[in-house]
Parts: C-alpha cells; sequence; structure tokens
C-alpha cells in the first residue's frame, strides 16, 4: 500500500460528459502528480501541484483541469469527455517539489472508459 | 530533445532464470537519474530502483540490479532468479531538467513455469 488513495477505481461514461477523479497523497507529501496511460502506453505527464500551487505542466489537454486544496488531496476534471481519454490516471504524491532521488508514490489508478 | 527507449514489447523467461530488460536513454543534461518501474496487471505502480548519473556504483535492491552504462545512454534493469510474480510490465523513466519523469513505453514480462 503506497498511502496514495485514488476514486473511483473504475468509471465508465459517455462521450461529452464531465468527470472527476479525485487523489489523496501520501500522508506528509505536498506534492501530486497527475499521469495518463493509455492502453499499452508508458505514462503520460499531465500536471503537478505542490503545496496547492501548480507547479509543472505537461501534456495535459485545455478540456482538463485539475486543483490542489488545502488540505493536500486533488482532483482531475475531465470535460467533454471522447472515446480517445478513456485511460488509466495515475496520481502519484512526493514529499518534495522535485523528483530527487526517492521514488513518486502512485495511488492504484482510477480506470476511466469513455463509451 | 530527451527521450527513453524500451526496445523488447515483450519477453517469455524461464522461471529462475536471470533476466535484462533494455533502456536507453537520451539527454544533454549533465545530471539525471533513471527509474525502473513495475506494473503488475492489478495496474499500480512499484517503484523499483534507481541510479543517479553521478553514482560510480550500479544501483541494487534485493534481486533488482541496475546495469549503468554511462557512455552507451544504457540503464537496463537485471532480475536475478526470476518469480513468477515478476511477470508484469516494467517501466523505465528518466528525471529531466525540470524534475518531471520521461516514461518509456514499457516492457510486458512473463515468466513461464
Amino acid at each position: 500500500d503506497s498511502g496514495v488513495t485514488q476514486t473511483p477505481k473504475h468509471l465508465i461514461t459517455a462521450t461529452g460528459q464531465r468527470v472527476t477523479l479525485r487523489c489523496s497523497p501520501r500522508s506528509g507529501d505536498l506534492s501530486v502528480y497527475w499521469y495518463q496511460q493509455s492502453l499499452d502506453q508508458g505514462l503520460q505527464f499531465l500536471i503537478q501541484y505542490y503545496n496547492g500551487e501548480e507547479r509543472a505542466k505537461g501534456n495535459i489537454l485545455e478540456r482538463f483541469s485539475a486543483q490542489q486544496f488545502p488540505d493536500l488531496h486533488s482532483e482531475l476534471n475531465l470535460s467533454s469527455l471522447e472515446l480517445g481519454d478513456s485511460a488509466l490516471y495515475f496520481c502519484a504524491s512526493s514529499a518534495l517539489w522535485r523528483v530527487s532521488n526517492g521514488e513518486l508514490f502512485f495511488g492504484e489508478g482510477s480506470r476511466l472508459t469513455v463509451l | 530533445a530527451q527521450k527513453i527507449t524500451q526496445t523488447q514489447p515483450g519477453m517469455f523467461v524461464q522461471e529462475k532464470e536471470a533476466v535484462t530488460l533494455d533502456c536507453t536513454y537520451d539527454t544533454s543534461d549533465q545530471s539525471y537519474g533513471l527509474f525502473w518501474y513495475k506494473q503488475p496487471s492489478s495496474g499500480e505502480m512499484i517503484f523499483l530502483i534507481y541510479q543517479g548519473s553521478y553514482d560510480e556504483q550500479n544501483a541494487t535492491e534485493g534481486r533488482y540490479s541496475l546495469n549503468f552504462q554511462k557512455a552507451r545512454k544504457s540503464a537496463n534493469l537485471v532480475i536475478s532468479a526470476s518469480q513468477l510474480g515478476d511477470s508484469a510490465m516494467y517501466f523505465c523513466a528518466m528525471k529531466d531538467s525540470n524534475y518531471q519523469l520521461i516514461w518509456g513505453a514499457g516492457t510486458k514480462l512473463i515468466i513461464k513455469p
């Protein structure tokens, strides 16, 4: 158990809809990362928050947004969903604002299926 | 551009044999880090091992070791005495100059009994 909690674990929705994925980082971790993993692909970095502030942005679509709340949990909002948004969405946390020689702690992922 | 390449989409290995998973990287940074993660069929990402670019010795963690060849820009993962539970996807990743991780496409490892 990494200590990172993601909900929901599975989500099925229709094109055009909006969903919210939630992540609670490990206790004490200030940094939250969001990644997208499409079928049989590596991870694509979406966005990072550190202590409530956006720290870095990757390949995140304009239809997607995220935020980190004062209690450090984070939400990833996906809107106007398309079939290609079907993927496993990971949240990871770390203590520092940057990846050092320590690992990122990953949640179990939220599997989104868009029909 | 920084890039991670894993050339083996899939591998079959007999149980108890050692296995080497290939990873090459491309970066112009002098300081960087390389990671290996395991993703079982259940989906979670599990950190295995880390190698810093200035580390002179190859990293080892139990049955995992990282064969780091800086001049060749390779960071292969070696799993000794493979077990059925080692069957999973394995990802190589590199910490870039912005401290973000760049990921390879992964290698699917299947251990045969």
